[in-house]
């Protein structure tokens, strides 16, 4: 079955430091990617989309994320984190069985170390 | 643009009363509309999709119903709440990526 795994239930970086999280997707065509961020108590916000072309996607807050279809994978990164970026992080994919649905990971909380 | 708009923000209601959530987009015509349960310390679940006026589509078995009455309006509803119904419920709309709601804090009591 079509599925999205995010590996880290939790990581903890220092301010300034590079961030890398993980999400590994099982698909069996071309995938619509995607990468959100929610705030505590907050909706959540997308962050990128990788639907074709460049594997390498900018997206907002300094964000960026490679597909790497060889690994089925979908990491997102950022050079410096901020304070702010503490969150909730979540990769996700639209269904093959029905483009109406989005299949989200369980997500990775990012805590930021001062 | 689009905006999408959640009501209440916070909700406390005892065991055993029914519930009504709202959720209303604007700025965009016959979007495809998604009510998300998030538990606490848990990752999002979809309870039910529309993708127009009156199709509702239920992914799970549970205490709760979904309906459209208009295009850019999407209900969820109960009729007697469970204390397993607390949660962050979380309204979306598509066009492709999904665009989240501010989300309404159910507890049930």
């Amino acid at each position: 079955a079509q599925s999205v795994t995010q590996p880290d239930i939790h990581i903890t970086v220092s301010e300034g430091a590079s961030l890398e999280l993980r999400c590994n997707y099982s698909y069996g065509a071309t995938p619509y990617l995607f990468w959100y961020v929610q705030s505590p108590g907050q909706g959540l916000q997308l962050l990128l989309k990788y639907f074709s072309g460049d594997t390498l996607v900018q997206g907002i807050k300094g964000f960026e994320a490679e597909f790497k279809r060889s690994q089925s994978s979908f990491n997102l990164r950022k050079p410096s984190v901020h304070w702010s970026d503490a969150a909730e992080y979540f990769c996700a994919v639209v269904s093959y069985s029905s483009a109406s649905k989005i299949i989200f990971g369980s997500g990775t909380r990012l805590s930021i170390r001062p | 643009s689009q905006t999408i708009h959640q009501w209440p923000a916070t909700l406390v209601q005892p065991v055993g009363s029914p519930l009504s959530l709202e959720c209303t987009v604007e700025g965009t015509s016959n979007p495809n509309l998604y009510w998300y349960r998030q538990a606490a310390g848990r990752g999002l679940q979809l309870l039910f999709y529309s993708v127009g006026i009156g199709q509702i589509s239920s992914e799970v078995p549970q205490n709760l119903s979904a309906s459209r009455p208009q295009d850019r309006q999407f209900i969820l509803s109960s009729k007697k709440l469970l204390l397993s119904d607390s949660g962050f419920y979380l309204c979306a709309w598509s066009i492709g990526e999904q665009y989240f709601g501010p989300g309404t804090r159910l507890t049930v009591t």
